[in-house]
């Protein structure tokens, strides 16, 4: 089955500490995204990557930071320097984008300080 | 003013009813419209994608986009409760710039 799988579903930080969440794809997609969902809050795009080696910031990039070594993965790394990283986590991905538009989520990552 | 506005409800149905859900944007360059329906601790699933103004007709659902008021809607014919969810309206300009802009969702529970 074609998808996105996001690893772990859960996952616990202790202050101070780095954690990596995993977004594999293998639905051939050049685009991938993150997104940061709170409550009340919508989605807010974290970083996205339009191609191999190259990704830019989104609207919240502080205190995260992304690789694309492979076209079908794009680990998030949230850093200790982000203050707040208690959230719901989203990787997408989508074709070409400069054909269509429209994204395929994965299940998420809930990560929660302690 | 927020680029893409979404009345957050909650908003609760009888089953059978018509459901009728909307979004309001401010930014006129935006020519793709999305809506995603989200279930609890679930990632969002693409329900409806359309591209500029007009109708289109999925099943039970129902998505309108006028560009000339900025305005986009879903409707839900014979609502379940299996529709009971979060719905997301989500919106890019297209083109190289493909950012998608979310709603922050409108939670929708269709009570048997």
């Amino acid at each position: 089955d074609g998808g996105i799988t996001q690893s772990p579903k859960y996952l616990f930080r202790k202050e101070g500490q780095n954690v990596t969440l995993s977004c594999e794809q293998n639905l051939n997609h050049d685009a991938m995204y993150w997104y940061r969902q709170d409550p009340g809050q919508g989605l807010r795009l974290i970083y996205y990557s339009q191609i191999v080696n190259d990704f830019q910031k989104g609207d919240i990039a502080e205190g995260y930071s992304v690789s694309r070594e492979k076209k079908e993965s794009f680990p998030l790394t949230v850093t200790s320097a982000q203050k707040n990283p208690t959230a719901f986590y989203l990787c997408a991905s989508s074709k070409a984008p400069t054909v269509n538009t429209e994204a395929f989520f994965g299940q998420g990552t809930r990560l929660t300080v302690v | 003013q927020k680029e893409v506005e979404q009345d957050p409800g909650p908003l609760s149905v009888p089953e059978g009813a018509i459901v009728s859900l909307n979004c309001t944007y401010s930014n006129s360059a935006f020519q793709y419209f999305m809506w995603y329906r989200q279930y609890s601790r679930k990632g969002p699933e693409l329900l409806m994608y359309t591209y500029s103004s007009g109708n289109k007709e999925d099943g039970r659902f129902t998505a309108q986009v006028d560009k000339s008021s900025k305005y986009i809607s879903l409707f839900i014919r014979d609502s379940q409760p299996s529709d009971s969810a979060t719905y997301l309206c989500a919106m890019s300009r297209g083109g190289s710039n493909y950012k998608l802009t979310f709603g922050k969702g409108t939670l929708l529970t269709v009570n048997p």
